[in-house]
Parts: C-alpha cells; sequence; structure tokens
C-alpha cells in the first residue's frame, strides 16, 4: 500500500499569513493526488485534484503543487473560515491511502 | 444540487452485522463510481471501498475484505455497504462520496454528511 505522510500535524497561524502543507508518498504517484478540506463536525470537502487544479467553487487562495512524491498544498491569505483540518488522498492505486491529516488553527 | 444522503447506522455488538445505504439525488447516479470512506472517533480518513458505475468491479481495504460488501442499485439511485463479522475498530462515522466518472482517477467531490456505526457490547 501507498503510505501517505504529511506535515505538519498541526499549526497556528493568523489571518492573513501564508500556510504550506506538506504531503509525502511512499513511492511515486505521478499527480494522482488530492486535498480535502474537513471543518469540525462536517463531511469533507474536495479542494485540489490531480495535485494542481482547483475544484469547482473553492476560493482562489487555495493552490496545489507537486508530482511525483512530494506535495504541497499552499493558502496564500488564511482567513478565519480556513480554520479546519486537511487531508492529502492518493489516487494512483488501490486501496486508496489518505494523509494523517494537518489540522490548522487560527491565533 | 447534488446531495447524497446516508442511512442505517447504529450499535451493534461485535460480530454482529449492520447495512448502511447511501441515497443520491440531483445528477446521474449510473455514470460515477462510489466510495465508502469511514472516520473513527477523533481519528483521520480511512478509505474503506469503491465501486464501479456499472457495479462490475469492487475494491476493498484490506481489513474490511471478506466482511464488508459494497453495491449499487442503479435504477433506485442507491449505494449500499453491507457490514458484517462488526468489530469494535468498526467503529466510526462511515461517509459516501462520490467518485470518479469514467477512466482516471479518483476524486471524491461530493460527501453524504456521515452515518454513525458503533459496535459495543
Amino acid at each position: 500500500d501507498i503510505q501517505m505522510t504529511q506535515s505538519p500535524s498541526s499549526l497556528s497561524a493568523s489571518v492573513g499569513d501564508r500556510v504550506t502543507i506538506t504531503c509525502r508518498a511512499s513511492q511515486s504517484i505521478n499527480n494522482y493526488l488530492n486535498w480535502y478540506q474537513q471543518k469540525p463536525g462536517k463531511a469533507p470537502k474536495l479542494l485540489i485534484y490531480g495535485a494542481s487544479s482547483l475544484q469547482s467553487g473553492v476560493p482562489s487562495r487555495f493552490s496545489g503543487r507537486g508530482s511525483g512524491t512530494d506535495f504541497t498544498l499552499t493558502i496564500s491569505s488564511l482567513q478565519p473560515e480556513d480554520l479546519a483540518t486537511y487531508y492529502c488522498q492518493q489516487s494512483s492505486r488501490a486501496p486508496l491511502t489518505f494523509g494523517g491529516g494537518t489540522k490548522v488553527e487560527i491565533k | 444540487e447534488v446531495q447524497l444522503v446516508e442511512s442505517g447506522g447504529g450499535l451493534v455488538q461485535p460480530g454482529g452485522s449492520l447495512s448502511l445505504s447511501c441515497a443520491a439525488y440531483g445528477f446521474t447516479f449510473g455514470a460515477y463510481w462510489f466510495s465508502w470512506v469511514r472516520q473513527a472517533p477523533g481519528k483521520g480518513l480511512e478509505w474503506v471501498a469503491n465501486i464501479k458505475e456499472d457495479g462490475s468491479e469492487k475494491y476493498y481495504v484490506d481489513s474490511v475484505k471478506g466482511r464488508f460488501t459494497i453495491s449499487r442499485d442503479n435504477a433506485k439511485g442507491s449505494l449500499s455497504l453491507q457490514m458484517n463479522s462488526l468489530r469494535a475498530e468498526d467503529t466510526a462515522v462511515y461517509f459516501c462520496a462520490r467518485d470518479k466518472s469514467g477512466v482516471g482517477p479518483t476524486k471524491l467531490d461530493s460527501w453524504g454528511q456521515g452515518a454513525l456505526v458503533t459496535v459495543s457490547s
């Protein structure tokens, strides 16, 4: 199985800060990498698919980069509503696997 | 509007069975793969299974193989997860999610609200 490792596991940043979350795959997954946002008590929401494509309706302050084994999710200017846990997920092969999550808190 | 609504969660004893359903609205159900994803209390997301548009292909995480069965009824726009031989570690909120359409990689672009399954004596 492909292991997905996210870092950091949590972070605290101020409104307006640039935030970057890293996801590393245990083997190459090309660009088969998705990012999800999960707010407390809610279902996850797709933010980014194919490593860098923004899902319809998602604010442009979210962006994704990477290929192979190393990927990043960046929030260019953190907003209060971005309080959430963020997960990466590889879609290269079954079983589909998620990273452990990054909890983003607002200072 | 795309909507997925899960039902069937509840409390079950270890070794017991439970069936979850997911009703879909607002799109052509038969044109998409579907996945089940679970989240144990306070933990991260774990993909459980997915099923092809016509039901001809199914994939499972190792921990549920032989115990869980994913199925679908395209005429009714419904997805199911039959869970047998349940264990305490299966306790989680189970989400159904719309998966890809056709070939290409998975992207779970719509999710239900989740159904809580608690396995306990």
